[in-house]
């Protein structure tokens, strides 16, 4: 079993609706980490999180620490939001999940 | 440019060849980590280095090889490139602080192919 498990694998969503993907860890973690891959292949760092919830923009983090679970949030989807969404939780070293390809259809 | 680069962003090479991929990054951090990316798995960690001439193996290290002379540069050689090594190649950075890594910043990436 993965340490890091995220779900679902693909999405596909419509414009405008709201999108969840959700990340399951099971080791002890100093923080969890949402990362953005486009097509292209880069990857930007979206959210770092110890506790609590973060927002930026219509990205919305959430992490309960006690369940072991990261969500990602995405408020209002737009085409350019079709990525692949990665969680990551940092122990000593960083432990990545196999991502969640999201596609938006305008 | 400030940020992380890599090159070359794209490397078609022959069995059994040497060829080292590079890597720069222009913030001083600290650390420094070598991914490689393969379809059904996560990104996977080859080797990291804290600090220059500070190196350590990762998840997936055989068959690389990595030199930290300088902070900034972190070069990852494939010794005696195989098939198997055929993936996409990350670069990324962090600065630390007490032990607490902050975030990361990713290189775009080397795509390599080993025919």
């Amino acid at each position: 079993k993965n340490e890091v498990e995220q779900s679902p694998q693909n999405l596909t969503a419509q414009e405008g609706e709201f999108i969840t993907i959700n990340c399951s860890y099971s080791v002890g973690i100093s923080a969890l980490h949402w990362l953005q891959q486009h097509p292209g292949g880069g990857i930007v760092s979206l959210f770092m999180l110890s506790s609590g919830k973060k927002k930026h923009g219509r990205l919305i983090a959430t992490i309960n620490i006690q369940e072991k679970h990261s969500s990602l949030h995405i408020t209002a989807s737009h085409p350019r939001d079709s990525a692949v969404y990665i969680c990551a939780a940092q122990t000593y070293k960083y432990i990545f999940g196999t991502g969640t390809r999201l596609k938006v259809l305008a | 440019d400030a940020g992380i680069t890599q090159s070359p962003r794209y490397k078609i090479t022959e069995t059994g060849r040497q060829v080292t991929l590079m890597c720069h990054q222009t913030w001083s951090h600290s650390y420094m980590f070598w991914y490689r990316q393969d379809l059904g798995h996560g990104l996977r960690l080859i080797y990291y280095s804290a600090a220059a001439d500070i190196t350590d193996k990762g998840e997936v290290p055989d068959g690389y090889v990595v030199s930290r002379s300088k902070t900034e540069n972190f070069p990852l050689t494939l010794e005696s490139a195989t098939r198997s090594q055929t993936s996409v190649y990350f670069c990324a950075s962090s600065e630390s602080e007490q032990g607490v890594n902050y975030g990361y910043t990713f290189g775009s990436g080397t795509r390599l192919t080993v025919v």
